[in-house]
């Protein structure tokens, strides 16, 4: 069983281009949590999906800033007319269901995106 | 809205000492906690997972408590090793998270 599977590991963006970042979650989890961190800060959450549902988009930018989970395939996030600032690491993680119904919540390896 | 505070920032300490971390919540009906750590450059990974009936998870040299009524939990790592220096971070229910403690442990 492979873990949560983030791809590509480093991408570099322009500025102004677009950013697709790809979370393949583990196997049997149907619940995904994107987070940001930046160089030597914590991690920030961004959005909390469920397959076809978004459950908490409070920590997403209000403009530029999408995430998806499609019955099939990876979810995505997706950032749109790329700044310096969004230069960061972004990780995803996975849990099988709610966590409040105790379930254990695994990472990715993280995207980083440098915006140049 | 859910705060998770994680005491110290940082810990230096050397190596065979004994450590507690702390994670501090405000809403102490939670359901779950977990601990992770994350090494430099990497993603984290999970040490113990707190169920909200439970009190206290065992793995090795770790061991995490968890007491809601005071809404706090702490992380004790015996004799710690240079290869525990990482960051420490717990997260509450919907995978809110404290800022970590970043532990050095020197040989």
């Amino acid at each position: 069983n492979a873990g949560v599977m983030q791809n590509p590991r480093h991408l570099v963006r322009r500025r102004g281009q677009e950013a697709r970042l790809r979370c393949s979650p583990m196997k049997g989890h149907s619940h995904v949590y994107w987070y940001r961190q930046l160089p030597e800060e914590g991690l920030k959450f961004m959005v909390y999906l469920q397959k076809e549902n978004i459950i908490d988009e409070s920590g997403m930018p209000k403009e530029r800033f999408s995430a998806e989970f499609p019955k099939e395939g990876p979810s995505i996030l997706r950032i749109q007319q790329v700044v310096r600032g969004d230069s960061a690491a972004y990780f995803c993680a996975s849990s099988p269901g709610q966590r409040r119904g105790g379930t254990e919540a695994f990472f990715g390896q993280g995207t980083r995106l440098t915006v140049v | 809205k859910q705060e998770v505070t994680q005491i110290p920032a940082a810990l230096s300490v050397p190596e065979g000492e004994n450590l507690v971390l702390n994670c501090s919540f405000t809403d102490s009906a939670i359901y779950n906690l977990q601990w992770f750590r994350q090494d430099p450059g990497k993603g984290l990974t999970s040490l113990l997972l707190i169920q909200s009936s439970q009190r206290e998870q065992t793995s090795g040299r770790l061991n995490a408590s968890l007491d809601k009524s005071s809404g706090r939990s702490t992380l004790y790592i015996a004799a710690s090793q240079p290869g525990d220096s990482a960051t420490y971070l717990c997260a509450v229910d919907d995978m809110r998270f404290g800022a970590g403690t970043r532990l050095t442990v020197k040989p």
